[in-house]
């Protein structure tokens, strides 16, 4: 079946312009996270999406960072005025529920800020 | 979070096992241990998880010590296609206000030599 899709999958923007980054999700997974990944670094967790509310947004690095969540389906990331050090590797990942301990990553998207 | 230490890199041949450590002295007592491995220029993939027991599945074997400060993965048979980066990881039962957020230190490089 279909796994996690992401889009863009890279993305190059200049410094100040807002960005949005797309993640669907594996259908019926109703819990969602997004991660960062600096280059050469492991993954940092930015925000969690239970259904469509987002109980845990303690991974946003600033006011800069937004994420919606249209049900239990798509999510969009938003990064307004981007900085260089915005640059990083996007990473999505669903899960199906409480119970379960797995998730899912899609493939990233690669924002670079020039 | 409690945090995991692990070697930076290790080297395997082909078709031999590789045993990779995590040192985890801070666990709590619900703490889950989970292994995801990351190839390159791809999403975290799941690889297993544990709680006390040792535990198998088609990828791999997680060895949990008595004391749960420690554990080690293991790859029965290394393939080219196992070299990533593996990460060792903690998290704490599934909550719905919390979800299960993963936080990733730097992992153990792992290559399979031909």
């Amino acid at each position: 079946g279909a796994g996690v899709s992401q889009s863009p999958s890279n993305k190059v923007t200049e410094k100040g312009k807002d960005v949005e980054l797309r993640c669907d999700p594996i259908s019926g997974h109703t819990a969602l996270y997004w991660y960062r990944q600096r280059l050469g670094q492991g993954l940092e967790f930015l925000i969690y999406f239970q259904g469509n509310s987002a109980p845990d947004k303690s991974g946003l690095p600033s006011d800069r960072f937004s994420a919606e969540r249209t049900g239990e389906s798509v999510s969009t990331l938003t990064i307004q005025r981007t900085q260089q050090e915005d640059s990083a590797v996007y990473l999505c990942a669903s899960s199906p529920g409480p119970e379960n301990n797995e998730q899912f990553f899609g493939p990233g998207t690669r924002l670079t800020v020039l | 979070d409690a945090k995991t230490t692990q070697p930076n890199s290790m080297e395997s041949n082909e078709e031999e096992p590789v045993h990779l450590p995590c040192n985890h002295s801070t666990i709590s007592g619900t703490d889950y241990i989970h292994w995801y491995r990351q190839l390159p220029s791809q999403g975290p993939e799941y690889v297993i998880h544990g709680l006390t027991s040792n535990v198998n599945n088609r990828m791999a074997s997680l060895a949990i010590a008595e004391d749960r400060k420690s554990s080690t993965l293991i790859l029965h048979r290394a393939t080219l296609r196992d070299a990533a980066v593996y990460y060792c990881i903690l998290s704490t039962p599934w909550a719905k206000a919390a979800g299960n957020k993963l936080t990733f230190g730097g992992g153990t490089r792992v290559l399979v030599k031909p």
